[in-house]
């Protein structure tokens, strides 16, 4: 099974200012990494796949990046909306593992 | 637009079981693969279970193995899980997921599963 690690576990950042979540795949998945969104008591939404493509109407401060083993989100200038938590997931075999999760706080 | 629904979720004994439901309305049922994913209380996300869209092919994981049988009706356009053999540990947010060419688009709003005597 694929371990999916993410850094850090929480991020304290101002409204306006730049995000940069880290997620570390315990082997290559190559470009199989996805990124969702997951706010309270709502269920996970998709923001990214294949490591660096928005889904369909994610804005674009929402970045991803990465491959191999190393990846990275970035939100280029948080907005009230965007505090929350980040997962990533690699789709690179089975089973389809999750990282534990990013909390983006207001600072 | 593409939905999925779940029902099902209540409190059980240990030991116990419940039936999940998952209606999906907006695509073609039948050409995807589909996902249970669970979260337990202030906990990440765990992949429980898979099936392909004619149900032939399925998969567990380890922690519910044995317990937990996904399927499928694709007439009724709606995805279930049997769980069995309940736990504490099986506590949490059940959410069914779209294979989305891999990836998990879109999610259910998630129906809550608690195991307590």
């Amino acid at each position: 099974e694929i371990v999916m690690t993410q850094s850090p576990a929480t991020l304290s950042v101002s409204p306006g200012e730049r995000a940069t979540l880290s997620c570390r795949a315990s082997q290559s998945i190559s470009s199989n990494l996805a990124w969702y969104q997951q706010k309270p008591g709502q269920a996970p939404r998709l923001l990214i796949y294949a490591a660096s493509t928005r889904a369909t109407g994610i804005p674009a401060r929402f970045s991803g990046s990465g491959s191999g083993t190393e990846f990275t989100l970035t939100i280029s200038s948080l907005q009230s909306e965007d505090f929350a938590v980040y997962y990533c997931q690699q789709y690179y075999n089975w089973p389809k593992t999750f990282g534990q999760g990013t909390k983006v706080e207001i600072k | 637009e593409v939905q999925l629904v779940e029902s099902g979720g209540d409190l059980v004994q240990p030991g116990g079981s419940l039936r999940l439901s998952c209606a999906a309305s907006g695509f073609t049922f039948s050409s995807h693969w589909m996902h249970w994913v669970r979260q337990a209380p202030g906990q990440g996300l765990v992949w429980v279970s898979h099936i392909s869209g004619d149900g032939s092919n399925t998969r567990y994981a380890d922690s519910v193995k044995g317990r937990f049988t996904i399927s499928r009706d694709n007439g009724k356009n709606t995805l279930y899980l049997q769980m069995n053999s309940l736990r504490a540990e099986d506590t949490a947010v059940y959410y069914c997921a779209r294979d989305s060419s891999a990836w998990f688009d879109p999610w259910g709003q998630g129906t809550l599963v608690t195991v307590s005597s």
